[in-house]
């Protein structure tokens, strides 16, 4: 399974734009780009998800790096209730859909 | 109201003891999943059916077993072949996800059950 990497934690303000870095430089041509986040005692959520282009959803943004090796997620207004362990995870659009969580980066927002 | 529902929430055990957790759905999804979460780590894959009658093993199977006997339920028991399992456990199905843009592949979680074996 192809790896990715992120920042351990990362802290922000509220109302500012949040970006949060994943590099997979191991990405196959077929990957998907998925971003799930985790609410303190809850399960995941869906986030967002892209292949190549860059894409927009009521929630967040998803950057794609030109060469796929690098995304980024963007909260373009954090409130309290963004701050969660955030997931960014490779999967193939076909198979049986094993997502492989990470440690994932801890977002923390200050009032 | 569709989703995933998890019972209990928490749940005791003493050491040697099967414990069976409850995971239904009621969004139609033909694909679920169970996975453990241990404190400060990602989840990890335990095990997953695409269908009905018919599931398969996961990263960590050990020491677990699961039926899929209706689309609509997905029970997972922790034996006591478990050496360590103590943990928060997640139950997800697979299904689309409409948003800007078209429909998304995506898995959604119940709300967990967080087993104490003492």
């Amino acid at each position: 399974d192809a790896k990715t990497t992120q920042p351990n934690s990362m802290e922000s303000n509220e109302e500012e734009p949040v970006h949060l870095p994943c590099n997979h430089s191991t990405i196959s041509g077929t990957d998907y780009i998925h971003w799930y986040r985790q609410l303190p005692s809850q399960g995941p959520e869906y986030v967002i998800h892209g292949l190549t282009s860059n894409v927009n959803n009521r929630m967040a943004s998803l950057a794609i790096a030109e060469d796929r090796k690098s995304s980024t997620l963007i909260l373009h207004r954090a409130t309290l209730r963004d701050a969660a362990v955030y997931y960014c995870i490779l999967s193939p659009p076909w198979g049986a859909q094993k997502l492989v969580f990470g440690q994932g980066t801890r977002l923390t927002i200050n009032p | 109201d569709g989703g995933i529902t998890q019972s209990p929430k928490y749940l005791f055990r003493k050491e040697g003891q099967n414990v069976t957790l409850s995971c239904e759905q009621n969004l139609n999804h033909d694909a679920m999943y169970w996975y453990r979460q241990d404190p400060g780590q990602g989840l990890r894959l335990i095990y997953y059916s695409q269908i009905v009658n018919d599931f398969q093993k996961g990263d960590i199977a050990e020491g677990y077993s699961v039926s899929r006997e209706k689309k609509e339920s997905f029970p997972l028991t922790v034996t006591s072949a478990q050496k360590n399992p103590t943990a928060f456990y997640l139950c997800a199905s697979r299904g689309t996800y409409e948003e800007v843009g078209g429909l998304a592949d995506t898995q959604y979680f119940g709300p967990g059950t967080r087993l104490t074996v003492l």
